[in-house]
C-alpha cells in the first residue's frame, strides 16, 4: 500500500517550458487535491477533484490545468511555465469530508 | 467563507517544555478541525482531527488539541517536547457534509526545539 505518490520528485524547467505531475493514490479515494506551497503562504489550493471525470478550481488556478480520467490518478498540467510557479507541489486524497493524505511533494524550479 | 487563522508564525520552546500552538477558525455550521504536521522536506501527515462528541481529542506522538466552540479555537498541545517534533505545523477546517468541498489551512506554525 504506496498511499499517495507523486512523480517526478524534483524538476527545472525554463520559462515557457510545459509539463506534467502525476500524483497516484491506491486507496479508493474519491477526492483528490492539488496544492502548492511557498514560504509564509501556507498550503494554497490549486485545483480538486470529487470523483474521475470531474474536476473544480481551487483558490489559485491560474496556468494550471489538471485532469481525472482514472479514479487513482490525478494530473497536473502547466501549458507555459512562468517563474512564478515556482513551488513546492503536493498532491492529497481523501475520503470525503475526512483526513486528506499527502504525497511527499514535487520541487519545480521554473528558470 | 471560512477561514483558519494560526496567529504564530514561529515558536520556540525548550525540549521538554509544555507546547501549546493556537488555531482559531470561521466557519458557519458545526466545522470539522484537523491538525497536520511537516516534518522537513516532507509531505504533511495527520495528527489529530474533531469531527463531533468529546472536545478533547487525542492524537499521535502524544499530541492532544481541546475544541472550544465559544473561542472558535482548536489549541493543540503537547506537555513535554522532544527535539524530534520540530517540524511545521498546519491546523485545518474541513468541509461538513452538505458543504463545500474544499478544506482551508491555515499558514501554519514552525516549532524550533532547542536542547
Amino acid at each position: 500500500n504506496a498511499g499517495v505518490t507523486q512523480t517526478p520528485k524534483f524538476r527545472v524547467l525554463k520559462t515557457g517550458q510545459s509539463m506534467t505531475l502525476l500524483c497516484a493514490q491506491d486507496m479508493n479515494h474519491e477526492y483528490m487535491y492539488w496544492y502548492r506551497q511557498d514560504p509564509g503562504m501556507g498550503l494554497r489550493l490549486i485545483h480538486y477533484s470529487v470523483g474521475e471525470g470531474t474536476t473544480a478550481k481551487g483558490e489559485v488556478p491560474d496556468g494550471y490545468n489538471v485532469s481525472r480520467l482514472k479514479k487513482q490518478n490525478f494530473l497536473l498540467g502547466l501549458e507555459s511555465a512562468a517563474p512564478s510557479q515556482t513551488s513546492v507541489y503536493f498532491c492529497a486524497s481523501s475520503w470525503g469530508t475526512d483526513t486528506q493524505y499527502f504525497g511527499p511533494g514535487t520541487r519545480l524550479t521554473v528558470l | 467563507a471560512q477561514s483558519v487563522t494560526q496567529p504564530d508564525i514561529h515558536i520556540t520552546v525548550s525540549e521538554g517544555a509544555s507546547l501549546e500552538l493556537r488555531c482559531n477558525y470561521s466557519y458557519g455550521a458545526t466545522p470539522y478541525l484537523f491538525w497536520y504536521v511537516q516534518s522537513p522536506g516532507q509531505g504533511l501527515q495527520l495528527l489529530l482531527k474533531y469531527f463531533s462528541g468529546d472536545t478533547l481529542v487525542q492524537g499521535i506522538k502524544g499530541f492532544e488539541a481541546e475544541f472550544k466552540r465559544s473561542q472558535s479555537s482548536f489549541n493543540l498541545r503537547k506537555p513535554s517536547v522532544h527535539w524530534s517534533d520540530a517540524a511545521e505545523y498546519f491546523c485545518a477546517v474541513g468541509p461538513s457534509s452538505g458543504g463545500s468541498y474544499i478544506p482551508t489551512f491555515g499558514r501554519g506554525t514552525s516549532l524550533i526545539v532547542h536542547p
